[in-house]
């Protein structure tokens, strides 16, 4: 079955400064992944999501880079704010498997 | 933030009790999911109900027995827990199964086993 590796597991960064998280997938046949972001005390909620057919994808300060051939995918934020701090998970989905298989997330704290 | 609910938010139970965490989707959503997330697995898939039916139970123990009586509503019952077994229980909610559409998860159940 489908195995999702996520790292870092802890990332700090200063307020304005880019954070970079990876995560790496072991099913070839896997088609979308997406990142869910779980504040302190909070559900986790999709914040992009990219589909095998695209490389890259951007929101604002948010993008995902999908590389198929080498199977990771990588969540970037620029310009990195306080309210960015939560944990973040990776996700894939497809191939032999109907479910979203997670990451064991990265806890990303933003310092002002 | 009300698109799914659970209740109750926080359960303290003993080892020999039973008790039941509800889940209620207001999102026409046709697939419903109970996660487990504990420090040692972050969101853990727990059990799978596509149109009422279950489609996934991932060796998750006998103590936990799921109930989807509509697609609306899941249920988790919990009975001769163990202390291991705190966590926080997360639902959530999709259009469909085997597609890639987004996950809404409810608030959670803080579950602690005494």
């Amino acid at each position: 079955g489908e195995n999702v590796e996520q790292h870092p597991s802890t990332l700090s960064v200063q307020e304005g400064d880019s954070a970079v998280i990876k995560c790496t997938y072991s099913d070839s046949a896997s088609n979308y992944f997406p990142w869910y972001k779980q504040e302190l005390g909070k559900r986790p909620q999709l914040i992009i999501d990219i589909r095998s057919n695209v490389g890259e994808k951007k929101d604002q300060r948010i993008a995902v880079t999908l590389n198929k051939t080498a199977k990771h995918f990588s969540l970037h934020i620029t310009e990195t704010q306080p309210e960015d701090s939560a944990v973040y998970f990776c996700a894939a989905m497809g191939g032999s498997q109907g479910n979203l298989i997670f990451g064991k997330g990265t806890k990303l704290s933003v310092k002002p | 933030e009300t698109g799914v609910t659970q209740t109750p938010r926080h359960l303290v139970m003993g080892m020999t009790n039973k008790k039941s965490l509800k889940c209620e989707q207001h999102l026409g959503h046709n697939a419903m999911y109970w996660y487990k997330q504990s420090a040692k697995k972050p969101l853990e898939l727990m059990f799978v109900y596509s149109l009422e039916e279950r489609v996934e139970n991932n060796s998750v123990p006998s103590r936990f027995s799921p109930e989807c009586p509509n697609s609306s509503h899941l249920f988790l019952h919990l009975h001769t827990l163990q202390p291991e077994d705190s966590a926080l229980y997360l639902c959530a909610s999709s259009q469909e199964f085997l597609a890639s559409y987004e996950q809404y998860f409810g608030p959670g159940t803080r579950l602690t086993v005494t």
